[in-house]
């Protein structure tokens, strides 16, 4: 299957600073990315969607001025906690998903990243 | 709006029993429903899709439109099914964008 990655993996910053986060999809061209967050023991929640070369589309109650998403190419998309703050640590996951017919909507995740701020 | 539902966090279940894991929908239109399936330090990952109508590791999943419902459902359960599941549904939102709402999740714990 297609491989998508993250990195870093764990990072652990202070509070106030900012933090970027990559995705990248390996070995197809992602022409959707989505950001999730994860809660211990809580479900993925959809953070933002990002179609390459135009602005993402976010969830209700999630700040686009905080969690800036950069979708530049079919392979990289990016995301930037600005002046995080100890609520923000989280688990963020991204996933790609190809260009594909009709109903082909299989989404394949990153491993993630866990964010923590002190 | 779309909405997910899992009502089981955890399902504990011996080795070669039954398994059937639950999902219900809310959406008004049709949609198209996965299930994910997360093993222990691993990322998640799709397990089948009721569009191919296939059988994945022995899993089935049959779509019931009049139920709203995508339960998950094995024969005999192993010990390597152990791992968290997710459902997902995937839909058109009010902006033409293809969302995925994901379950809450059940956690598959099978016993030897």
């Amino acid at each position: 299957g297609a491989v998508v990655s993250q990195h870093p993996s764990r990072v652990i910053c202070k509070s106030g600073t900012s933090v970027k986060i990559e995705c990248r999809s390996l070995d197809f061209q992602a022409t959707t990315m989505f950001w999730y967050r994860q809660f211990p023991k809580q479900s993925l929640m959809l953070m933002a969607t990002s179609n390459e070369g135009s602005k993402a589309t976010y969830e209700q109650g999630v700040e686009k001025d905080k969690f800036l998403i950069n979708h530049a190419s079919l392979t990289l998309s990016t995301l930037t906690v600005t002046s995080a703050h100890p609520e923000d640590s989280s688990f963020y996951i991204c996933s790609a998903r190809g260009g594909g017919g009709a109903g082909y909507n299989e989404q394949f995740f990153g491993p993630g990243t866990r964010l923590t701020v002190l | 709006a779309q909405r997910v539902t899992q009502p089981e966090k955890l399902l504990s279940v011996f080795k070669g029993a039954p398994v059937e894991l639950k999902c219900n929908y809310s959406y008004s239109g049709s949609p198209e429903l996965f299930w994910y399936v997360q093993y222990s330090r691993q990322r998640l990952q799709l397990l089948l899709r009721h569009i191919s109508r296939e059988s994945i590791k022995g899993f089935t999943a049959d779509l019931n439109k009049g139920e709203t419902s995508f339960h998950l459902k094995k024969p005999f359960a192993q010990e390597e099914d152990s791992a968290m599941y997710y459902c997902a549904l995937s839909a058109a939102n009010s902006g033409g964008y293809q969302k995925v709402t994901f379950g809450t999740g059940t956690k598959l714990q099978v016993i030897p």
